[in-house]
């Protein structure tokens, strides 16, 4: 049961162009979002976040939009750079019956940034 | 000064065997968790402790027992080991539940 799905396995992006890394999701008590990025032998590193109340949120070059209603979060990465080239993961955060929080996390876009 | 760090970072086994990965934080976090990324690369939740408390347990079998020394350690033994258990182990930490969690480098174990 795949609560975060990102059914785009790849994706290959000029330098300079927008990447658009996309994640939906199924389970509508989720109320924090979060994307990832990962290299190669390596942890993954927090990348940015939002929360369920709003519908974007910007660093920098990497915004994050949220539509609610379509269960979609996307990733906007503007200008793509080559060092930005990694796996980028979704996840979502929910209130668990334990009494806390959980990521839910999806199967990762790996991002290729062409020179 | 790595933040959370690993140890070891590989591990190749026999099946059978039991073993341990051990996990340290230094950013002073007071709650620490086990992921496990499998060869389809879902990187799902194992266990997660909260002031040395066990706050989090999926569905793992129970050949898998974390132990929490102290805040800023969450070990993982894991016994009589399977070939099912070849996979990327992560540790984690945050500073409370929903706060962002910072990840270790992983330790690739492969069970043979």
């Amino acid at each position: 049961d795949q609560q975060v799905k990102q059914n785009s396995p790849s994706l290959s992006v000029q330098e300079g162009r927008i990447s658009i890394l996309n994640c939906d999701y199924t389970n509508s008590m989720f109320d924090y979002f979060l994307w990832y990025k990962k290299y190669p032998a390596e942890g993954p590193t927090f990348l940015i976040s939002i929360s369920s109340i709003k519908d974007k949120n910007e660093d920098g070059r990497f915004t994050v939009f949220l539509n609610k209603s379509a269960k979609h979060l996307s990733l906007h990465i503007v200008p793509s750079q080559p060092g930005d080239s990694a796996v980028y993961f979704c996840a979502a955060s929910s209130y668990s019956t334990s009494g806390t929080y959980k990521y839910i996390f999806g199967t990762g876009t790996r991002l290729k940034v062409l020179a | 000064d790595t933040a959370v760090s690993q140890t070891p970072k590989y591990l190749v086994t026999q099946m059978g065997n039991d073993k341990s990965i051990k996990c340290e934080q230094n950013l002073g976090h007071d709650t620490m968790y086990w992921y496990k990324q499998d060869s389809k690369k879902f990187l799902k939740i194992m266990f997660s402790y909260n002031n040395k408390e066990l706050i989090i347990n999926e569905t793992v079998p129970n050949r898998f027992s974390p132990k929490s020394p102290d805040k800023a350690h969450l070990n993982l033994h894991i016994n009589s080991l399977e070939l099912g258990d070849s996979a990327v182990y992560f540790c984690a930490s945050s500073q409370g539940y929903q706060e962002t969690q910072y990840f270790g480098p992983g330790t690739r174990l492969l069970v043979l």
